[in-house]
């Protein structure tokens, strides 16, 4: 385990259907970090939350909410997706640039399928 | 913003043989490149890093090597093994900034 916990691990919904993907870190980290892994394509950052600053990438669709309550939890609310949608969704924290834990540590992600 | 090439995107070797991954970057402003590795239905994990004050850091069988005038890094594996299979990805980060561009991976399949 890397201290990054995604629920849940498999996720099937309908184009109407809406839902909510969790990630929750217990590294004492300052960022994390919603990225999209869909097949043959890199990982897409999709939006970061750090103490300074949220980062949203502006080619992700308005169907994709995230919300960060605090510093060890993060969500991503999902509405009326498309099949397109469909991909493994991997969070991730770090303790941020010049540190010694710096690099990110990833959950094990959400494998989501939209029918 | 940064962008970060890598080659090839599929590298195929027999067991024992080296293996190595290149990868560009265009933000001279970029000072750490970090190195994950990810097997089939897995997590991505670090496997290793370097700064822009380095040219070369060595793990075991892993090194990767830095050329910050010509703004490219190399992962090298040595006397490779199957259980090295696995998607690599290169990565370039700005001094200052949270966020690492990565590269497309590169599948690596180690022959037994």
């Amino acid at each position: 385990e890397t201290g990054v916990t995604q629920t849940p691990r498999h996720l099937v919904m309908g184009m109407t259907n809406k839902k909510s993907l969790k990630c929750e870190q217990h590294l004492g980290h300052n960022a994390m970090y919603w990225y999209k892994q869909s097949a043959k394509k890199p990982l897409e950052l999709m939006f970061v939350y750090s103490l300074e600053e949220r980062v949203e990438n502006n080619s992700v669709p308005s169907r994709f909410s995230p919300e960060c309550p605090n510093s060890s939890h993060l969500f991503l609310h999902l509405h009326t997706l498309q099949p397109e949608d469909s991909a493994l969704y991997l969070c991730a924290s770090s303790q941020g640039p010049g540190t010694t834990n710096e690099k990110l540590f990833f959950g094990s992600g959400t494998q989501l399928s939209v029918l | 913003g940064e962008n970060v090439e890598q080659h090839p995107s599929t590298l195929s070797v027999q067991e024992g043989d080296s293996a190595v991954i290149k990868c560009t970057y265009s933000d001279s402003a970029s000072n750490y490149f970090p190195w994950y590795k990810q097997e089939l239905g897995k997590r991505p994990q670090l496997i290793i890093d370097i700064r822009s004050n380095v040219g070369e850091k060595k793990d075991q069988r892993i090194a990767v090597t830095l050329n910050k005038t010509a703004k490219h890094f190399s992962l090298h594996i040595t006397e490779t093994q199957p259980e090295d299979s696995a998607v690599y990805f290169c990565a370039a980060r700005k001094g200052g900034s949270y966020i690492p561009t990565f590269g497309r991976g590169t599948s690596l399949i180690v022959h037994p």
